[in-house]
Order: C-alpha cells, then structure tokens, then sequence
C-alpha cells in the first residue's frame, strides 16, 4: 500500500516558519490534506486538497504539493501552533485513506 | 453547525465486547461517509473503515478486517464500533470523521471529540 512519509519532529523559533514535508511516491499527482491534533484534542483540517484552507485557518498555513513531496508552511509561527501535524490522502490503488506518521512541531 | 458526539471513555476486561458510538448533527447525516480511526498511544492515525449510512455500505482496512464491525442507524444519526472480544491491544483513541463530499478523496472535514477505550486485567 501507499506510504507516507513524515519527519518526526520539527523545531522553530516563534516568528519563524516552519516547513512539514510529506513525501511519497509521485504524491504530486495526488490531493493531499494536512491536519493539526494538538495534545489532548481531536484532529483539525487546515489544508485541504494541496492548498486550500477551510474557514477560519489563518493565513499564515499553506500548502503545495509536487513531485514526491507535499508541503504544509507555516509563517510566523506562534506558541499556540505547537502539534502534531498530520498528511493524508487517498490510495487509489487501495482504495482507502493513507495517513502520515506525522511531525511533532516544537516552539523553541 | 456540523457536530460529532462520541460516547464516552470506556475500561473493559480482555474478552469483553463494546460498541461505541458517534452521533451527527447539523448535516444530512445519509448522504456522508463517516470514518473510524484509532490513535495508539503516542502514535499516529490509522483508518479502520468507513460507512455510508444511507445504504450501510461498508469497507474496512486489511488491517481491522474482521477484528471490529463498524455499523450505522440512520434514523438517530449514529455510527457505532463494535469489538467482540477486546484485547489490551486494543487500547487507544477511538475517532470517528466525516468526508463531506462526494469524492473519495475529499478530506475528514469534521471529527468527533474522541472515545478512549483501555482494555486491561
């Protein structure tokens, strides 16, 4: 089955950006969604179909996606950022959704 | 306002049954698949199946194939995970998630508040 592969840990300091890179194989050609679970709570869409943000994300997450790596940036990182960030999409080939292992970002 | 309520955190003994549960509210709860998906301890998300209540069709991942039965009652807008016999493995965070969309790779737009299952002597 398809795999997606996460760093597990990213540090930055507040004001900074922080880059989660996503690879898999050809996942250019895919639509891949990220979420933010912070401890304690229940997973949160931020970036859906590469780029795009739902209602309410700030600006300062975005995403894009080509070749083998997908990529969610976020720009003046704040305290209040500090996740798990996970990458997903769907497997056609499968048949089912696919999730990364996921990044733990740290707020120096 | 789209809602997910899970039933609350359950301990159970290795060899007992559960059925949790996740209700929606604030959407057309038939026309939307509805996922299940367990989180280990410390560790990542894993999707277990998934469930169109309209008609219950129903797949699930080869790795929870014939381990839970993920089932539906569309007239009070619920979704259930069901083991038949629990094992401490089994302990986790159970989430169930919504793809409001038509497509198959529309992403878990909402998500419930989570259901913690420990199964242990």
């Amino acid at each position: 089955s398809y795999v997606l592969t996460q760093p597990p840990s990213v540090s930055v300091a507040p004001g900074k950006t922080a880059r989660f890179t996503c690879g898999g194989n050809n996942i250019g050609s895919k639509n891949v969604h990220w979420y933010q679970q912070k401890p304690g709570q229940a997973p949160l869409l931020v970036i859906y179909y590469d780029t795009d943000r739902p209602s309410g994300i700030p600006e300062r997450f975005s995403g894009s996606n080509s070749g083998n790596t997908a990529t969610l940036t976020i720009s003046r990182v704040e305290a209040g950022d500090e996740a798990d960030y996970f990458c997903q999409l769907w497997d056609g080939s499968s048949d089912q959704p696919v999730f990364g292992g996921g990044t733990k970002l740290t707020v120096l | 306002e789209v809602q997910l309520v899970q039933s609350g955190a359950e301990v159970k003994k290795p060899g007992e049954s559960l059925k949790i549960s996740c209700k929606g509210s604030g959407y057309m709860f038939t026309r939307y698949w509805i996922a299940w998906v367990r989180q280990m301890p410390g560790k990542g998300l894993e999707w277990m199946g998934i469930i169109y209540p309209g008609d219950s069709d129903t797949r699930y991942s080869p790795s929870f194939q014939g381990q839970v039965t993920i089932s539906a009652d569309k007239s009070i807008s619920a979704a259930y995970l069901q083991w038949s016999s629990l094992k401490a493995s089994d302990t986790a965070m159970y989430y169930c998630a919504i793809r409001l969309g038509s497509s198959s790779s529309t992403p878990f737009d909402y998500w419930g508040q989570g259901t913690q299952v420990t199964v242990s002597s």
